[in-house]
């Protein structure tokens, strides 16, 4: 049973235009949403998270929207770049807990 | 700084056989983790250690071990490789010891159990 669902499978967005990516869970008792880049044939990188004591993060030109009555949480990437073409995990874990549960992961395609 | 290392880079196995996956970070991290990835599946979580000495079960630990005798190494056994063990494993350590920090992964092991 997936945790954390994770939409769309693979997006392909225009040099300049704004990038969504969507995850949604279940359990109330996550408390820390980070999202992770991974570029082709590396480790996954921690990208921008946030905790839900906030409704928003931004960090240049990502963004982390949480809508904790709706449990869940989207990434925003402004003014895409051919350079942000990869692969995007969003993920929840609890506090204490020993697990980052992942999504399924979003491919993205920045076209020049 | 290294950071994380893994070794091999690549390996293709024969069913049956035994094999163990490097892991080195060179960060001090107390707690380190084993994730495989498959496509469509995200990153799960095969096995953890929240410091030297302890070791514990992720969401999918069956087929696999791990020991962490010291904190820089972390590895993880095979002990007779089956094909749905293909994947690409990635080694992630953290500096808590609890979860919800950020993590650091390692480049990956790409293992293909013929």
């Amino acid at each position: 049973q997936q945790q954390v669902k994770q939409s769309p499978q693979s997006l392909i967005v225009q040099k300049g235009g704004i990038s969504i990516i969507n995850c949604a869970y279940e359990n109330t008792a996550f408390d820390y949403f980070p999202w992770y880049q991974q570029f082709p044939g590396k480790g996954p990188a921690l990208l921008i998270a946030i905790r839900p004591d906030v409704s928003e993060k931004k960090e240049g030109r990502f963004t982390i929207s949480f809508n904790k009555s709706a449990k869940q949480f989207s990434l925003h990437i402004m003014d895409s770049q051919p350079g942000d073409s990869a692969t995007y995990f969003c993920a929840a874990s609890i506090s204490g807990a020993n697990n980052l549960f992942f999504g399924t992961g979003t491919r993205l395609t920045v076209i020049p | 700084i290294a950071g994380i290392t893994q070794a091999p880079t690549s390996q293709i196995l024969a069913a049956g056989r035994r094999m163990t996956l490097r892991c080195t970070q060179d960060m001090r991290h107390n707690a380190m983790y084993w994730y495989r990835q498959d496509l469509g599946l995200g990153l799960r979580l095969i096995h953890y250690s929240n410091t030297a000495g302890t070791t514990g079960k992720g969401e999918v630990p069956d087929g696999y071990s791990v020991s962490r005798a010291n904190t820089d190494d972390f590895p993880l056994t095979l002990a007779s490789a089956v094909p749905s063990q293909t994947s690409v494993y990635f080694c992630a350590s953290s500096d808590s010891s609890v979860a919800g920090g950020p993590l650091d992964f390692g480049p990956g092991t790409r293992l293909t159990v013929t």
